[in-house]
């Protein structure tokens, strides 16, 4: 099983800073990763696919990086509506597997 | 726009069945792939089962391997998720997702909002 391990586990960030995350595989697993973001009360949303291919009707903040075991999502100048936890997830094998999310809050 | 809505979660005691549904609107439901992903209560996500756009293969997490059951009906834009032997630790919201792919598996676009099957004596 590939293990995603993500960093850092919570983030309180004021508005227009950048928030940078972490995903790192236990193997590589090429750029079949994903970022998913999920607010209190709602399924998560898919933001990237595929490491660094955007989303139609994501906001071009949010942008993806990375390859082989270490990725990183970077959301450019925060806005208030981007509090939530955000889920790396990886479809390179079975089992699927997810990150354990990190959580960010705004100052 | 796609639309995926579940159903049938509700309290089941240990060792009981439950049958989640997820109705699909909005694309061509025969054409894609679909899984199931499960989140605790204040947990993370874990994928849980996926199968092919025709029902042809499956595929399910080892937690559930043995208990649970994937299944769609094309003809009714339906996904199933038919689980017996139910634990505690299966306590969870449950959601179903689209693949934009038809049998390899891409990722997961679209999520429904989730059902909740709580498992308690």
């Amino acid at each position: 099983e590939i293990v995603l391990t993500q960093s850092p586990d919570f983030q309180s960030v004021t508005p227009k800073e950048k928030v940078t995350i972490t995903c790192r595989a236990s193997q590589s697993i090429g750029s079949r990763l994903q970022w998913y973001q999920q607010k209190p009360d709602q399924s998560p949303k898919l933001l990237i696919k595929y490491a660094s291919q955007s989303i139609s009707g994501v906001p071009s903040r949010f942008t993806g990086s990375g390859s082989g075991t270490e990725f990183t999502l970077t959301i450019n100048s925060l806005e208030a509506e981007d509090a939530a936890t955000y889920y790396c997830h990886q479809s390179s094998s079975l089992p699927l597997t997810f990150g354990g999310g990190t959580k960010v809050e705004i100052k | 726009q796609v639309q995926l809505v579940e159903s049938g979660g509700g309290v089941v005691q240990p060792g009981g069945s439950l049958r989640l549904s997820c109705a699909a609107s909005g694309f061509t439901f025969s054409n894609h792939g679909m899984h199931w992903v499960r989140q605790a209560p204040g947990k993370g996500l874990e994928w849980v089962a996926f199968i092919w756009y025709d029902g042809s293969n499956k595929y399910s997490a080892d937690s559930v391997r043995g208990r649970f059951t994937i299944s769609r009906d094309n003809s009714k834009n339906t996904l199933y998720l038919q689980m017996n032997s139910l634990r505690a630790e299966d306590t969870a919201v449950y959601y179903c997702a689209q693949d934009p792919c038809s049998g390899n598996i891409c990722y997961l676009s679209q999520w429904g909002q989730g059902t909740l099957v709580t498992v308690s004596s």
